[in-house]
């Protein structure tokens, strides 16, 4: 069955800290992947995603992710956060041979201090 | 844009009450999703429907039912609520145009079981 980790579940950083959130998936198969963030008060919204090609994927707000095949991995960066980013980041995974679900990981808080 | 619109955002509910918990989504997507959110446990799919009257068991789907009589509405139904049922539950909907599309999301409704 897919499984998703993440591998931190709260992360504090300063303001201009570089950020790296580690997700690691378990499915053989092609995936699609995804990132999606909670703000406070707010509803999830996708941050970004990889179907396919360039393995670098770029999303909203100077975020980016890298997908790692031969590790199973898509970690998220930012070289520089802001305190804006304080909120709650969730990979996800959808295999394509694994009908409609999507599967997320347990998510990660992070807080960026001013 | 996209919106997913969840009719309760807070509700407090006693235990043994049946409880419905609606949604209603305006792109004319064919997949609908009912996800719960627990700290530290990520969202967990609890079921999803990819057509009118059609649905399909997710991880968890103990305790609830739903119901999609029409296209843009999604209904979770909680058949007789206990107090692990306390909790935010996600609605969700998405395309169907291949496997593994953009997932949006409503805002959550807030549940707690007394």
């Amino acid at each position: 069955a897919q499984s998703v980790s993440q591998h931190n579940h709260h992360v504090i950083l300063s303001e201009a800290a570089s950020l790296e959130l580690g997700c690691n998936y378990s499915y053989g198969g092609t995936v699609n992947l995804f990132w999606y963030v909670q703000y406070p008060g707010q509803h999830l919204q996708l941050l970004l995603k990889y179907f396919s090609g360039d393995p670098l994927v770029k999303g909203i707000k100077g975020f980016e992710a890298e997908f790692i095949k031969s590790k199973f991995s898509f970690n998220l960066r930012k070289p520089s956060v802001q305190w804006s980013d304080t909120a709650e980041y969730f990979c996800a995974v959808n295999a394509r041979t694994g009908g409609f679900k999507t599967i997320f990981g347990a998510g990660t808080r992070l807080f960026v201090k001013a | 844009d996209v919106k997913v619109t969840q009719s309760s955002r807070y509700l407090v509910k006693r235990t043994g009450e049946k409880v419905f918990l609606e949604c209603v989504q305006d792109m004319d997507h064919e997949n609908m999703f009912w996800y719960r959110q627990d700290p530290g446990l990520g969202l967990r799919l609890i079921y999803f429907s990819y057509d009118v009257k059609m649905k399909e068991k997710g991880d968890i789907p103990e305790g609830y039912s739903v119901s999609r009589e029409k296209k843009e509405r999604f209904s979770l139904i909680l058949e007789s609520a206990s107090t692990n049922q306390t909790s935010m539950y996600l609605c969700a909907s998405s395309p169907r145009t291949g496997v593994g599309n953009t997932i949006y999301f409503g805002e959550g409704s807030w549940l707690t079981v007394v």
